[in-house]
């Protein structure tokens, strides 16, 4: 997709090992998101991040830390993989000025913690 | 918590026929968007509608949004193949600003 790529696409890991996804935009966008997807369900926000090293927690956040030191990389850690946070990750970048503009989502990466 | 549901969950029609499907959420909105969904795939933007708006229309979508109930509807007109997807709905509430929420979509599957 135009703009954000996320990597790996695909990984798998074992329980208690960390995981780092990583997330790179090239549009200079102020807005980056961490979702997850499960089976049959929609996207629950992890963290987002509104500026470099401004981020703050979502709905789904324990488990899970973010960093972003640079505009265009925004990355989720996993401290220490758990089965349950086998999952879709979405980074999404906001494409307008405010934090309620539409997203712009990357492909995904699928994890797999056994 | 989850803000938005979409309704029916799955929904499948013969091309060229219409698709309705419904989107609830509990809470005060600035805006709510729909989003398509195809398989292996991240979402794709497809619709904003601002609170003090009642429709928009974009192409074969109209979407309408009706604050009193709480609900929003997406119609997709004179559909085709290339519209099986997942729909979702996501609501960015007032006392909780940037926090998108999504629902957990409706199946859309349009047969030739």
């Amino acid at each position: 997709d135009a703009g954000i790529t996320q990597s790996p696409r695909h990984k798998v890991t074992e329980t208690g090992t960390p995981v780092t996804l990583r997330c790179h935009q090239t549009e200079n966008h102020r807005y980056m998101y961490w979702y997850r997807q499960d089976p049959g369900h929609g996207l629950r926000l992890i963290h987002y991040s509104y500026g470099v090293k401004d981020t703050d927690k979502g709905e789904v956040s324990d488990g899970y830390s973010v960093s972003r030191s640079k505009t265009e990389d925004f990355l989720l850690t996993l401290e220490s993989a758990t089965s349950s946070q086998t999952s879709v990750y979405f980074c999404a970048i906001g494409m307008g000025h405010g934090y309620n503009s539409p997203l712009h989502f990357g492909n995904g990466t699928r994890l797999t913690v056994t | 918590s989850q803000q938005g549901e979409e309704d029916p969950q799955a929904l499948s029609i013969q091309e060229g026929e219409n698709a309705t499907m419904n989107c609830s959420y509990k809470t005060s909105i600035n805006n709510l968007q729909w989003y398509r969904q195809n398989s292996g795939r991240g979402l794709v933007h497809l619709i904003l509608i601002r609170s003090n708006e009642r429709e928009k229309h974009s192409g074969r979508l109209r979407v309408t949004l009706d604050t009193s109930k709480k609900s929003s509807s997406l119609l997709i007109t004179a559909s085709r193949a290339a519209d099986t997807a997942s729909y979702f709905c996501a609501t960015d509430p007032n006392t909780n600003a940037g926090k998108s929420t999504f629902g957990d979509g409706t199946t859309l599957t349009v047969k030739p």
